[in-house]
């Protein structure tokens, strides 16, 4: 089966970064795109961007630009997503889901608290 | 960028009652790309729709979901109590864009 497996809650103070994993596994890693999106307490869901796993060529969301990077580590069939010059604003849950040949996201990590805070 | 709007914000129904949502695109959804979600606290949302209306594997046939261009509809027939949670839609492609969520509560 298809597996998302993401790295644990973070806390974090303000202008840090934090870097969060998704381990997948049960499919060829490089076979489909993976998300990042992003839901603060008690809002919606937010995309910010997504990677290639392939060619490990990413596109984000225009508010992120600048902040977020994407990578991939093919030999350990894992994504990352880092996000930098935190604010409290960013505090959320974050999400990594993949994509299918459809374009949809049917499979979704856990999700990660990233708590930040002075 | 495409807009979504769902409503209400919020529905409150009982057990066995029929549950309509909606969403709305500012612009037209491109080849019926559009999918709705569940969503229970603390977990990740769950794949229930996409195409507009083909139910995702293992999803009961209660939900139904309709509609195209900019108007589309999610049905739940007759609410089971495991159905009370938060719905999303979501309009995917190269980027994803996602509507506020309605949530349905218990009355």
């Amino acid at each position: 089966q298809v597996h998302l497996v993401q790295s644990g809650a973070e806390v974090k103070t303000p202008g840090a970064s934090v870097k969060v994993s998704c381990k997948t596994s049960g499919y060829t890693f490089t076979g489909y795109f993976i998300h990042w999106i992003r839901q603060a307490p008690g809002q919606g869901l937010e995309w910010m961007g997504r990677i290639n796993p392939n060619r490990g060529v990413t596109n984000s969301a225009q508010k992120f630009q600048g902040r977020v990077t994407m990578t991939r580590d093919t030999s350990i069939n894992t994504a990352y997503m880092e996000l930098s010059s935190l604010r409290s604003d960013d505090t959320a849950v974050y999400f990594c889901a993949r994509a299918d040949d459809s374009m949809v996201t049917q499979f979704w990590g856990q999700g990660t608290l990233v708590t930040v805070s002075s | 960028e495409n807009v979504l709007t769902q409503s209400p914000g919020t529905l409150s129904l009982s057990p066995g009652e029929r549950a309509t949502l909606s969403c709305r695109a500012s612009q037209s959804v491109s080849s019926g790309h559009l999918a709705w979600y569940q969503q229970k606290p603390g977990q990740a949302p769950r794949l229930l729709i996409y195409g507009a209306s083909s139910r995702a594997t293992g999803v009961p046939d209660r939900f139904r979901g309709s509609g195209s261009g900019t108007d589309f509809t999610l049905t739940i027939s007759r609410l089971e109590p495991e159905d009370f949670a938060v719905y999303h839609c979501q309009h995917y492609g190269n980027s994803l864009t996602f509507g506020g969520g309605t949530k349905v509560e218990i009355k």
